[in-house]
């Protein structure tokens, strides 16, 4: 079965303070995604990649980079954490086709203070 | 306007009964849709997709048609569970694009 994982699962940051937050997949997917999940606003799209070294910005970029160093890991970054970026964040991965299903990771619960 | 659309926020239902979540898009590509199932502090996960006009899919019960003339991908369940009590959202792919739009969801709660 899909396996997607993400570290920390719980992350409490200091505003002004980097946050790194890590996705691993072991299915060889060439697609990965990054969403926040609010009350409200549903899944919102960060940021995603086609595949290693390869980033996109997504609906709500500002704020956030990304990398993507391999197939397996794709990284989402705060340089500045903000208390407007506290949210639960997801990682996805997805073969390259349009009708392809995403396989979500467990989630990152963020609090910035 | 938002790509796709899920009028109900919370909806309540007394086990036994049926449900029906709407979901409508915009789109000026060839669309597919999905719809994603959020149980309490678990992560999305498919529940079923559709890229066919016309054509009902089902899975584990609920079911869905792509309607191409009205833009809508109505979830239907004809009796709800208590299990189904859930997060639920609707998302649209645009042929030859490779990023999802995810509806607001619509937070099913079934009681008994």
């Amino acid at each position: 079965e899909a396996a997607v994982t993400q570290s920390p699962r719980n992350k409490v940051a200091v505003t002004g303070g980097k946050v790194t937050l890590s996705c691993n997949q072991t299915n060889n997917h060439n697609n990965m995604y990054w969403y926040r999940q609010d009350t409200g606003h549903g899944l919102r799209l960060i940021h995603y990649s086609y595949g290693a070294g390869s980033t996109e910005k997504g609906d709500i970029p500002d704020g956030y980079k990304a990398s993507r160093p391999s197939q397996e890991n794709f990284s989402l970054i705060l340089e500045l954490a903000t208390p407007s970026q506290t949210s639960v964040y997801f990682c996805a991965s997805g073969e390259r086709t349009s009708y392809a299903e995403q396989f979500f990771g467990p989630g990152t619960r963020l609090t910035v203070l | 306007g938002d790509s796709v659309t899920q009028t109900e926020g919370l909806v309540t239902l007394t086990k036994g009964l049926p449900v029906m979540l709407n979901c409508t898009y915009q789109t000026t590509y060839s669309p597919f849709l999905f719809w994603y199932v959020q149980h309490l502090n678990e992560a999305p996960k498919l529940l079923l997709k559709s890229s066919t006009d016309n054509k009902r899919t089902e899975h584990q019960g609920f079911y869905a048609t792509l309607h191409k003339s009205s833009s809508s991908f109505h979830l239907q369940k004809s009796s709800v569970q208590l299990s189904d009590s859930a997060l639920y959202f609707c998302a649209l792919i645009e042929a030859g694009y490779q990023n999802f739009y995810f509806g607001k969801g619509t937070s099913l709660t079934v009681i008994p």
